[in-house]
């Protein structure tokens, strides 16, 4: 299983958007709507953000947006805030009981 | 409120083995998928294991596929990640999390599992 691709680093300042692609194949993003995201501070664990694509679990901000095209997935973050700087990681579903994560995006609030 | 707290991580040499623990609490264990997720230092998150609600069923990373051993008591609300023939490679912290709808709900704050002689 090939780790799905993500941009190292990303970056932007208070108030504006920033958005992280995720790509995988057509056997893992493209094939199945269950691409997830999560947000991890340093030395914490992971926090889910955005599940089956775009929902958001209860109390995370509608800032917080997710949307899938073919085989990429993407995670828009509007109204950037300095608490967002943080590791991002996408992942999917990959068949047969596989998962599949990307290698994380680092985001940088100027 | 939900908890998953891991234990069992150590420095042990390679070749050698250990056995991590997961305990839930705050949740419906037994009609929970379990999974452990590894973070090797500085780097990204690795997908490891899976096992499904009754134990009957489990599913490995290649990477670890011969060597680690899922397992779950739903009596006592825990998952357990057997780890044997260690390598150097699989150094990391190691998170056990909760699956439910096609994602990671939940995650425990990880147990350090460091192989070197």
């Amino acid at each position: 299983q090939s780790a799905l691709t993500q941009p190292p680093s990303a970056s932007g300042s208070p108030g504006q958007s920033v958005t992280i692609s995720c790509t995988g194949t057509s056997s893992d993003v493209g094939g199945y709507n269950y691409v997830s995201w999560y947000q991890q501070y340093p030395g914490k664990a992971p926090k889910r953000m955005i599940y089956e694509v775009s929902k958001r679990p209860s109390g995370v901000p509608d800032r917080f947006s997710g949307s899938k095209s073919g085989n990429t997935a993407s995670l828009t973050i509007s109204g950037l805030q300095a608490e967002d700087e943080a590791d991002y990681y996408c992942n999917s579903y990959a068949g047969s009981n596989n998962w599949v994560f990307g290698g994380g995006t680092k985001l940088t609030v100027l | 409120e939900v908890q998953l707290v891991e234990s069992g991580g150590g420095l042990v040499q390679p070749g050698g083995s250990l056995r991590l623990s997961c305990a839930a609490s705050g949740i419906t264990f037994s009609n929970s998928w379990m999974h452990w997720v590894r973070q090797a230092p500085g780097k990204g998150l690795v997908w490891v294991s899976e096992i499904n609600t009754d134990g009957r069923s489990t599913k490995y990373a290649d990477s670890v596929k011969g060597r680690f051993t899922i397992s779950r008591d739903n009596a006592k609300n825990m998952v357990y990640l057997q780890m044997n023939s260690l390598r150097a490679e699989d150094t990391a912290m190691y998170y056990c999390a909760s699956n439910w709808d096609y994602s990671f709900d939940y995650w425990g704050q990880g147990t350090l599992a460091t192989v070197s002689s």
